[in-house]
């Protein structure tokens, strides 16, 4: 058991620029949740996968945030033409089903838009 | 909607003393699971231990154990014997259905 890895560990972009990011969770876990911290502030929920399915989404991810996991395994979280407001550390954790069940933190990824 | 407020931005302990963290949370869930997260400076989150509303016996790992009051929605963190270790922003956090909803954090300082 690696844990759950992020790639990359920081990310810096010009403004109006995609990104792309990736998460590979434990491996047995089937859910898989994405937040996003900013400086001085606790994680937010943004989404979460049990298997391949998106099963929920914050209203904090816009439409021009997009998550996929297509294999129920690693799953990207995408944001196209980034914007100032998007600089943030985006994390992703995995668990087991279950409400009892912790979720396991990666490192994150720093993203920084200049 | 589920909120979880952490009043204290900021504490600090002298090394070897005891601190407590203090966190409420607002829900109108009867089921419902309580954490408190640990994040040293540019780490990972840590989970540092858990509730289960429906157990009045508050947990304990080790140094650490909880004040789970339900009634009150309080859920504090003492810490004893503190270490330099022990140094880093502290969530509370309340999972029901599916997500955790974090608190605002609480930054942890040892003084040695």
């Amino acid at each position: 058991d690696t844990g759950v890895s992020q790639d990359p560990r920081h990310k810096i972009t010009k403004r109006g620029q995609n990104v792309t990011f990736r998460c590979d969770p434990i491996s047995e876990h089937n859910r898989l949740y994405w937040y996003r911290q900013t400086l001085g502030q606790g994680p937010e929920f943004l989404t979460y996968f049990q298997n391949e399915a998106q099963l929920e989404k914050s209203r904090l991810l816009s439409d021009r945030f997009s998550a996929e996991r297509p294999k129920g395994s690693f799953s990207t979280l995408e944001i196209q033409r980034t914007e100032q407001g998007d600089s943030a550390m985006y994390l992703c954790a995995s668990s087991l089903a279950g409400i009892h069940q912790p979720q396991h933190f990666g490192d994150g990824t720093r993203l920084s838009i200049l | 909607a589920q909120t979880v407020t952490q009043s204290q931005p900021e504490m600090s302990v002298q090394e070897a003393e005891t601190v407590t963290l203090s966190c409420t949370y607002d829900t109108s869930e009867s089921d419902y699971y309580l954490f408190w997260y640990k994040q040293p400076p540019s780490r990972q989150m840590i989970l540092v231990i858990r509730q289960e509303a429906y157990k009045q016996q508050n947990a304990t790992e080790n140094r650490f154990s909880v004040n789970f009051q339900k009634a009150a929605k309080s859920f504090s963190l003492k810490i004893s014997d503190s270490q330099l270790g022990d140094a880093a922003m502290y969530f509370c956090a309340y999972r029901g259905a599916q997500k955790l909803v974090f608190g605002q954090g609480t930054r942890l300082t040892i003084n040695p």
